[in-house]
């Protein structure tokens, strides 16, 4: 069975630019997470998604949005790339709405995004 | 609102050392609660959880965390660490809301030949 995928595996932007990250979940899995693994930060929770709809976000600006599509997949868009930004980017689904019920998250490898 | 403390941003044991990685937390109602792994350029790995059954839960690798509630504590032990144990943990907590899951910010876990 495939595990959570995640694209590309490395991004470098410049300051200004946009960045997509892209994340496919396991199959079956509605929900679906984004962290930022920043230097120094640990993970911070960004967004959540279920059903195609956002349910929950972080503490973050609103340049970081993101959409889940039919198929359960999830797009996580960076606007106006700041040097902070750079860090790794997880993601994770789950079966069931709220994680840590009796069930548990599967992370993919993340996308490691760099802002130069 | 929830949180995770992990208490030593680095710990060093030796190979056949017993392995003692702490984490409180804070939850307004029963959480749940997990212990990740997560080895160099990889994604994390659930090690175990807690989901308000038994208190002592055992995990994969050998590992195993006691729920204390009276110490709101949840830490992570091994009998004998393995050069392979080497990575950075994180602990979790839900309080089964809408905040998905908060995580400490990990101890490195560094094994001394």
């Amino acid at each position: 069975e495939a595990g959570v995928t995640q694209s590309p595996t490395h991004l470098i932007k410049t300051r200004g630019q946009q960045a997509t990250l892209r994340c496919s979940p396991i199959s079956g899995h509605t929900s679906v997470y984004w962290y930022q693994q920043a230097l120094g930060l640990g993970l911070q929770f960004l967004l959540w998604y279920d059903e195609g709809e956002e349910r929950n976000r972080g503490n973050f600006p609103p340049r970081f949005s993101g959409r889940q599509f039919p198929n359960y997949s999830s797009e996580l868009n960076v606007n106006a790339l700041e040097l902070e930004d750079s860090a790794l980017y997880l993601c994770a689904s789950s079966l069931v709405i709220n994680m840590g019920a009796n069930t548990e998250a599967f992370f993919g490898q993340g996308t490691r995004l760099t802002v130069v | 609102a929830q949180s995770v403390t992990q208490l030593g941003s680095h710990v060093s044991v030796s190979e056949g050392a017993l392995v003692l990685l702490r984490c409180n937390y804070s939850s307004s109602v029963p959480p749940y609660l997990f212990w990740y792994v997560q080895y160099p350029n990889q994604g994390l790995q659930l090690l175990l959880k807690y989901t308000s059954a038994a208190t002592l839960v055992k995990g994969i690798n050998g590992f195993e965390a006691e729920f204390k509630k009276s110490e709101t504590s949840f830490h992570l032990t091994k009998p004998s660490a393995h050069m392979s144990d080497a990575a950075e943990y994180f602990c979790a907590v839900s309080d089964r809301g809408a905040d998905g899951l908060t995580f400490g910010k990990g101890t490195h876990l560094i094994i001394q030949p």
